[in-house]
């Protein structure tokens, strides 16, 4: 059964460092694409950053050069760094399992909320 | 980047009634286009692919079309359980972008 398990959420202060972690079980990360996508309170969804299977990345101009995504093969887990947040990230961030574009499965969320 | 718009924002509907909700992306997307259902609290669940390819287990009311820019996601007679919030999301672009969503409410 394939599960996606984030965690690493919690409150940060503007101008800090997150490390947000996707457990993967079920599938191997390194093999399928993966994504970040986030949901501000009451908003819609943005489609945060993708890593390929390759290992190239992109990121959404509203976090590139501030958040970085990345895996750990042996550990079958995928990471978002997050450096400088900013109010504007607040949201629910999911871990999404990325097929041909489509997001097939999703984790459960987890809450960063930027404040001082 | 492709912009997704969706209309109506927001569309009050009663159990029955057939709704449609349309998606516009700002450049051709071919049929590189998904549908995603949300409830509150909850991850949001793919329903429709490739425009209008029906995922695995989603009811045969949903249905989806289009193709270019303008794309449709149809839902022939509303159920209790549809009442959510309702995404396009355009793959043709490797930088992925939703619509802002639709929320079918309860008339």
């Amino acid at each position: 059964e394939v599960q996606l398990v984030e965690s690493g959420g919690g409150l940060i202060q503007p101008g800090g460092s997150l490390r947000l972690s996707c457990a993967a079980s079920g599938f191997t990360v390194s093999s399928n694409y993966m994504s970040w996508v986030r949901q501000a309170p009451g908003k819609g969804l943005e489609w945060v950053s993708i890593i390929y299977t390759v290992g190239s990345t992109y990121y959404a101009d509203s976090v590139k050069g501030r958040f970085t995504i990345s895996r750990d093969n042996s550990k079958n887990t995928l990471y978002l760094q997050m450096n400088s947040p900013r109010g504007e990230d607040t949201a629910v961030y999911y871990c999404a399992r990325t097929t041909g574009g489509l997001v097939d499965y999703w984790g459960q969320g987890t809450l960063v909320t930027v404040s001082s | 980047d492709i912009q997704m718009t969706q209309s109506p924002s927001t569309l009050s509907a009663s159990v029955g009634d057939r709704v449609t909700i349309t998606c516009r992306a700002s450049l051709t997307i071919s049929r590189w286009l998904a549908w995603y259902q949300q409830k509150p609290g909850k991850a949001p669940k793919l329903l429709i692919y490739k425009a209008s390819s029906l995922e695995s287990g989603v009811p045969s009311r949903f249905s989806g079309s289009g193709s270019g820019t303008e794309f449709t996601l149809t839902i022939s007679s509303l159920q209790p359980d549809d009442f959510a919030t309702y995404y396009c999301q355009q793959y043709h672009d490797y930088l992925y972008t939703f619509g802002q969503g639709t929320k079918l409410e309860i008339k």
